[in-house]
């Protein structure tokens, strides 16, 4: 079945850049997200990428996609100490596939050093 | 954005009883809404698939007549925990589907059975 991998800890000092990675094994995934959980809540979306697209940026988030590696990543510029939070790599295959369910990567924890 | 919101955030119970999460998307109408179970320091896992005027699919393993699911209209899907057992504690996350096959979160809800 459908898998999704990431790392699961990453610390970094506040003001550099965070590289989050994710890989995944379903060659038919149309579309990637990457969600946020703060500790109790529930999940925020970040942003998302359709796999016919490299690349999204969106303020201090961008998302890079490597479809033949199957390889998604998410970089935060500037990194806060706000960020701290795990974060979920997820996927859902091709429209009409399914009932559009997402697969999630177990996450990732984002510790911020001040 | 779109908002999903879930009632209640937190609820303990004594064993033997059932209990009831809303799920609702406030400004949007969601034909499908996910239920998700997360254990702690886990990933989520996909409960059932709620469709709004049919029964729910719930996934291998996920006893149904435990988790009774209801679909009654295209804002509001509810999950009932019934006769809730300690091994039922855990964090239930709801997800409403847009047309765009993006997901959006509730915030979630922390069941604990005594």
């Amino acid at each position: 079945g459908e898998d999704v991998e990431q790392s699961l800890f990453l610390s970094v000092r506040e003001g550099d850049s965070s590289v989050i990675n994710c890989t995944y094994t379903d060659s038919s995934s149309t579309y990637l997200y990457w969600y946020k959980q703060e500790p109790g809540a529930g999940l925020q979306l970040l942003t998302y990428i359709f796999s016919n697209m490299d690349m999204k940026q969106d303020q201090r988030l961008t998302v890079l996609l490597n479809k033949k590696d199957k390889h998604l990543s998410l970089r935060i510029a500037d990194t806060q100490t706000g960020d701290s939070a795990i974060y979920f790599c997820a996927e859902t295959p091709a429209s009409g596939a399914g009932s559009y369910q997402l697969t999630f990567g177990k996450g990732t924890k984002l510790s911020v050093i001040p | 954005g779109a908002v999903v919101s879930q009632h209640p955030s937190r609820v303990i119970c004594k064993s033997g009883t059932s209990v009831k999460i809303e799920c609702r998307s406030l400004d949007f109408q969601a034909t499908t809404m996910f239920w998700y179970r997360q254990f702690p320091k886990q990933s989520l896992m996909l409960m059932a698939t709620s469709n709004e005027g049919s029964k729910a699919t719930y996934e291998q393993g996920v006893e149904k007549d435990k988790f009774l699911i209801n679909h009654a209209s295209l804002t509001l899907s509810t999950l009932t925990v019934t006769s809730a057992h300690p091994e039922d504690s855990s964090f239930y996350i709801c997800s409403a589907r847009l047309a765009t096959d993006t997901q959006y979160f509730g915030p979630g809800t922390r069941l604990t059975v005594l």
